[in-house]
């Protein structure tokens, strides 16, 4: 079941502007994570927010949490033609699955 | 280090054909193991996940099948393919609170 949900869909900035991507859950959870997925391949992990963290950062991804809006968000600052590709967040709650959204598409313009 | 290694990574297949799309992992033991169905520009369905040899989850009723024969190998199937069994499969392995690790993905086209 799909329980995350990103926003924007999609999404489409200049080279160099920082890009601002939402997800929202439903259930309690132990953590979430966010993926990129280039196109026709598979997904790469980014990082993981655990339940009890706020906010985390990895190079020029920050990730925020906020368990009693049960949202996250995903920022990638200076972003990069590289940076193309579909983003997904996933949660982990009381079982062995993941619940993925439907993920948002990045587009950065040259 | 762990590595998953999935193949094919492209099938076209008759409608009415039987399917077999396996997923290795290497470098650990005891993983959870999933199959994933992607349509175009949309989300991850899980289709089956195992969390040991012979147990097998399944999420959705569909025309698919997943068997785990060894521990680091997992494998979906079907008797009869449908046009509807388009898409592209992903699988991934992880432990229980962790990333995913995912394969590479197979393109399955049904014609």
């Amino acid at each position: 079941s799909q329980q995350g949900e990103e926003d924007p869909q999609a999404l489409s900035i200049q080279e160099g502007e920082n890009a601002t991507m939402n997800c929202s859950y439903k259930t309690s959870i132990n953590n979430l994570q966010w993926y990129r997925q280039n196109s026709g391949r598979g997904l790469v992990h980014l990082i993981l927010i655990r339940s009890n963290e706020r906010e985390k950062h990895s190079g020029r991804l920050r990730v925020t949490l906020d368990t009693s809006k049960k949202s996250s968000s995903l920022l990638i600052t200076a972003s990069r033609a590289a940076d193309t590709a579909s983003y997904f967040c996933a949660t982990d709650g009381s079982n062995y699955q993941l619940i993925w959204g439907a993920g948002t598409k990045l587009i950065i313009k040259p | 280090s762990q590595t998953i290694h999935q193949w094919p990574a492209t099938l076209v297949q008759p409608v009415g054909s039987p399917l077999s799309l396996e997923c290795t992992v290497e470098g650990t033991s005891n993983p959870n193991l999933y199959w994933y169905r992607q349509a175009a520009g949309r989300g991850l369905q899980l289709l089956f996940y195992s969390v040991g040899i012979g147990q097998i989850s399944s999420e959705v009723p569909q025309n698919l099948s997943a068997s785990r024969p060894q521990d680091r190998q997992f494998i979906l199937s079907s008797k009869k393919l449908l046009l509807s069994d388009s898409g592209f499969y992903l699988c991934a392995w992880n432990r229980v609170g962790t990333e995913a690790f995912f394969g590479q993905g197979t393109r399955l086209t049904v014609v």
